[in-house]
């Protein structure tokens, strides 16, 4: 088992301000993607990124992918209430995808 | 067009009773996840098919679990007999086979099991 966790495990901010989510690991991946999986619903990708070092930016949220791909930070600016949910990552290896311990992020309006 | 599609969304049932979860993956997708998800160890992989075919299933907790695709439409996981710590909800997730590992994974909505 490729072991990711995610820090911080829960976090609760206000509207307007900005946040990062950390995703580790030991192990190197061929990929990491990104998940946002809102209460009753499954997980819905976000964002894959493949190469060490990549940085992609999806509107207000910047994700990196770190330089030896273990790593991944996911950076949302000026967060909003629709940003709430669970955000898991997920390293692949082989045809599989292993997932993060999840970050649980409320904004407060 | 239709995404993956599970039943049943909830299930309760008494101890001791055997559980029938079911996916249908989305046409065209040829590779099909079984995940359980819980509060303490979050998402994990319970097995997957390639191909109709089992490739993994190392993460299938016990012998009380098993898991069949029949067709590339259809998918089963069964618990038999049931027990109060396999209450969580099941999703089932299908991506098409690529030969590089970027692919997305798209989610049912889940299955939420109760075991009292």
């Amino acid at each position: 088992t490729q072991l990711l966790e995610q820090s911080p495990q829960f976090l609760s901010i206000q509207e307007g301000e900005n946040l990062t989510v950390y995703c580790n690991s030991s192990s190197v991946f061929s990929s990491l993607q990104w998940y946002r999986q809102e209460p009753g619903e499954g997980p819905v990708l976000l964002v894959t990124v493949v190469t060490g070092g990549e940085v992609k930016k999806l509107k207000r949220l910047t994700f990196q992918f770190g330089d030896a791909r273990k790593d991944s930070s996911l950076h949302i600016t000026a967060a909003q209430p629709g940003d709430t949910g669970l955000y898991l990552c997920a390293g692949a290896g082989g045809n599989q995808f292993y997932f993060g311990t999840g970050t649980s992020l409320t904004v407060i309006p | 067009d239709a995404g993956v599609i599970q039943s049943p969304r909830h299930e309760v049932t008494e101890m001791g009773q055997e559980v029938t979860l079911r996916c249908k993956p989305i046409s065209g997708h040829n590779s099909l996840f079984w995940y359980r998800q819980t509060m303490m160890r979050g998402l994990e992989l319970l097995i997957y098919f390639n191909n109709n075919v089992p490739i993994d299933d190392s993460g299938m907790p016990e012998d009380r679990f098993s898991a069949k695709m029949p067709n590339a439409s259809f998918s089963t996981l069964k618990i038999q007999p049931s027990e109060p710590r396999d209450s969580a909800v099941y999703f089932c997730a299908s991506r098409r086979l690529a030969t590089t590992n970027t692919g997305e994974l798209f989610f049912g909505e889940g299955s939420r099991l109760t075991v009292l």
